[in-house]
């Protein structure tokens, strides 16, 4: 199937900074990549659909202002998540959406906020 | 609004079938899935039914739909030590659109 990075793997930041996480289809071009957000023992939740070339769709209760999402590209995607507070501390998942509908999932990427 | 559960543990023997259950609550649920995930991976889709289907088998794999009590079910025949991972149901109207995931079942697999 085809293959979705992730980078960083984990991360560890300090309370008020910025962190980037990107997500890249490597063999496959999507125009369509999701972010989902992970608790401790509880479900995928999606947190935004990225279009390339346009704004994301946020859905409800997720600040747009507090995740930044950016589609620069058919293979790239970016989440930001800025001012980053103890509470963001997760398991951040990105899907890219090959040909077919079918969602490839990255490896996922583990903030801490100290 | 939907909603999707699961048992969050399983322990079985190696050899010995496991059977992880699930369930949904939105009717118009079209789409259900079963993905693996294993530690550092992404979430690898291992199969997924229609709901005019009641059962899908691939080799050690097999899928049962009770629709009417939407309850599905993934039996994994002859579990072997590479099976232990999480895994998770989900459910979609639309093929790979708008999924709702349950929160995983980890399959832990004994020797």
């Amino acid at each position: 199937g085809a293959v979705v990075s992730q980078h960083p793997s984990r991360v560890i930041c300090k309370s008020g900074t910025s962190v980037k996480i990107e997500c890249r289809s490597l063999d496959f071009q999507a125009t369509t990549m999701f972010w989902y957000r992970q608790f401790p023992k509880q479900s995928l939740m999606l947190m935004a659909t990225s279009n390339e070339g346009s704004k994301a769709t946020y859905e409800q209760g997720v600040e747009k202002d507090k995740f930044l999402i950016n589609h620069a590209s058919l293979t790239l995607s970016t989440l930001t998540v800025t001012s980053a507070h103890p509470e963001d501390s997760s398991f951040y998942i990105c899907s890219a959406r090959g040909r077919d509908n079918e969602q490839f999932f990255g490896p996922g990427t583990r903030l801490t906020v100290l | 609004g939907e909603d999707v559960e699961q048992s969050l543990f399983l322990s079985v023997r190696e050899g010995d079938s496991s059977v992880i259950n699930c369930t949904y609550t939105d009717s118009s649920s079209t789409y259900l899935y079963w993905y693996k995930q294993e530690p550092g991976a992404g979430l690898q889709l291992l199969t997924y039914i229609f709901s005019n289907m009641d059962m899908k088998q691939d080799q050690r794999l097999t899928v049962l739909l009770n629709k009417k009590d939407k309850h599905l079910s993934l039996r994994i025949a002859d579990t072997q030590t590479g099976d232990s991972a999480i895994y998770f149901c989900a459910e979609s109207v639309n093929y790979g659109q708008n999924f709702v995931f349950g929160p995983g079942t980890r399959l832990s697999v004994l020797p």
